[in-house]
């Protein structure tokens, strides 16, 4: 099993700024995954981080909106950049471990 | 491009009842199934993985079975209690990424248990 921890859990950011949230995982694992959910929707990957290499992103985001960093097998960051009301979400890492995977508790941003 | 559909999309029962869920992919290429709990305002709780070769997975009161071919699987709830009221999310795992890949969620059911 692997147990996430996600910061901030929660955050009211101005129109504009930046944010960044943290992802520590309790064991060394090779793949970290991004998530966001926005309201009312279901989950959509951002991108997958692998430790040394740059992150892969999916359809419909960018690196320059979504800088992502991933300095060792344990810790990861996602950092919400010039950040506008329709990026109120909540942002989850995730982990995959055995056939599963884990998730942390999530980063509830509103943006107003 | 797979993609994950989950009926209803919302669900009010009383407490006691049984009830379905249901969840349906396009892609039957699947490395396997996951359903999870979100509460509101919270991150997500694995309830039950199935593998691609099984059919069915059983933890308490939950059982979630696999029809691969047919795209389909349900998570039945017997004896339903306030306390199971969530959004139960599907989520599959395509079949090329295997233990590392990621997963691809439906919409979610949102239940609603009254006492």
């Amino acid at each position: 099993s692997a147990v996430i921890s996600q910061k901030p859990s929660r955050d009211i950011c101005q129109r504009g700024t930046s944010l960044t949230i943290q992802c520590q995982v309790d064991s060394q694992v090779t793949m970290m995954f991004w998530y966001r959910q926005q309201p009312g929707q279901s989950l959509t990957l951002i991108a997958t981080a692998n430790q040394g290499s740059e992150a892969t992103y999916e359809s419909g985001f960018v690196i320059d909106k979504f800088p992502i960093s991933r300095p060792n097998l344990t810790f990861s960051t996602l950092t919400v950049s010039n950040m506008s009301p329709e990026d109120s979400s909540i942002y989850l890492c995730s982990v995959p471990s055995g056939n599963t995977i884990y998730f942390g508790e999530g980063s509830w941003l509103t943006v107003v | 491009k797979q993609e994950v559909t989950q009926i209803p999309a919302a669900l009010s029962v009383p407490e006691g009842e049984n009830l379905v869920l249901n969840c349906s992919f396009t892609d039957s290429a699947i490395y396997n199934l996951q359903w999870f709990r979100q509460d509101p305002g919270k991150g997500l709780t694995s309830l039950l993985l199935i593998q691609s070769s099984q059919r069915e997975q059983t933890s308490g009161r939950l059982n979630a079975s696999l029809d691969k071919s047919s795209g389909r699987s349900t998570l039945y709830i017997a004896a339903s209690q306030p306390g199971d009221s969530a959004t139960y999310l599907c989520a599959v795992r395509p079949e090329y990424g295997g233990s590392q890949g990621n997963l691809i969620f439906g919409k979610g059911t949102k239940l609603s248990v009254k006492p």
